[in-house]
């Protein structure tokens, strides 16, 4: 099983705060990624990181951030957050063919 | 534009019945196919992963084909069990970025009733 952690699981928030998904991975995998997910529709990419100092976003576009300071830790923040940022996000980690998936965080804004 | 097209949307089986899962895909150039099973609220987790080069992978009751040339593949389950109930994602990489991009399926929701 991957060493790969996402924590708060599930948080209910009122908007306009500002909230952070933390992420960590015990594999010293250089890449990491986060995706969105709402129900019964597939994964997209919000942000992809190749390393320390390396963030990109992806193919979702998203009002979140993303920062990469440790190789384990690729938290996602959100500065104000809306009920239209409520969906699940997955982190990611791989160092080549396999990308390992956390648990997931299951965001809720009011 | 390179997609996954997963189906049928949603199943239903017995206990003890076999199903079998689609994924037709347009992704290229092709570099490997991914079959991951998804418990609800859960992040994927990996069962099989094919290249252009294997048309077979099996993974304890679970066996995954690729069909390179049409651009398809299946999902076998053999046996169902009721933890087998999840959602099963077809995922397509491409070989054209340094990345790895991942494309994925919707996924088909698999039910199994005792």
């Amino acid at each position: 099983e991957a060493d790969i952690y996402q924590t708060p699981r599930y948080l209910v928030i009122g908007t306009g705060k500002k909230i952070t998904l933390e992420c960590s991975q015990t594999m010293g995998h250089d890449k990491m990624y986060w995706y969105q997910q709402d129900p019964g529709m597939e994964l997209h990419l919000i942000h992809y990181s190749y390393g320390v100092n390396s963030t990109e976003k992806g193919d979702l576009s998203s009002e979140s951030t993303v920062s990469r300071i440790r190789t384990e830790h690729f938290p996602l923040t959100l500065e104000s957050a809306r009920p239209s940022h409520t969906s699940q996000y997955l982190c990611a980690s791989s160092t080549g063919n396999e990308q390992f998936f956390g648990p997931g965080t299951r965001l809720t804004v009011l | 534009k390179n997609q996954v097209e997963q189906s049928p949307q949603s199943l239903i089986i017995l206990e003890g019945k076999n199903c079998t899962l689609q994924c037709n895909y347009t992704v290229s150039p092709f570099s490997n196919l991914r079959w991951y099973k998804q418990d609800t609220g859960r992040g994927p987790v990996s069962l099989t992963i094919m290249t252009f080069s294997e048309n077979t992978k099996s993974n304890g009751r679970y066996t995954a084909t690729l069909d390179a040339d049409t651009k398809q593949s299946s999902l076998h389950i053999t046996a169902s069990q009721l933890s087998d109930s999840a959602s099963y994602i077809c995922v397509v990489s491409d070989r054209g970025s340094t990345l790895g991009r991942l494309y994925f399926g919707r996924g088909t929701q698999l039910t199994v009733w005792p």
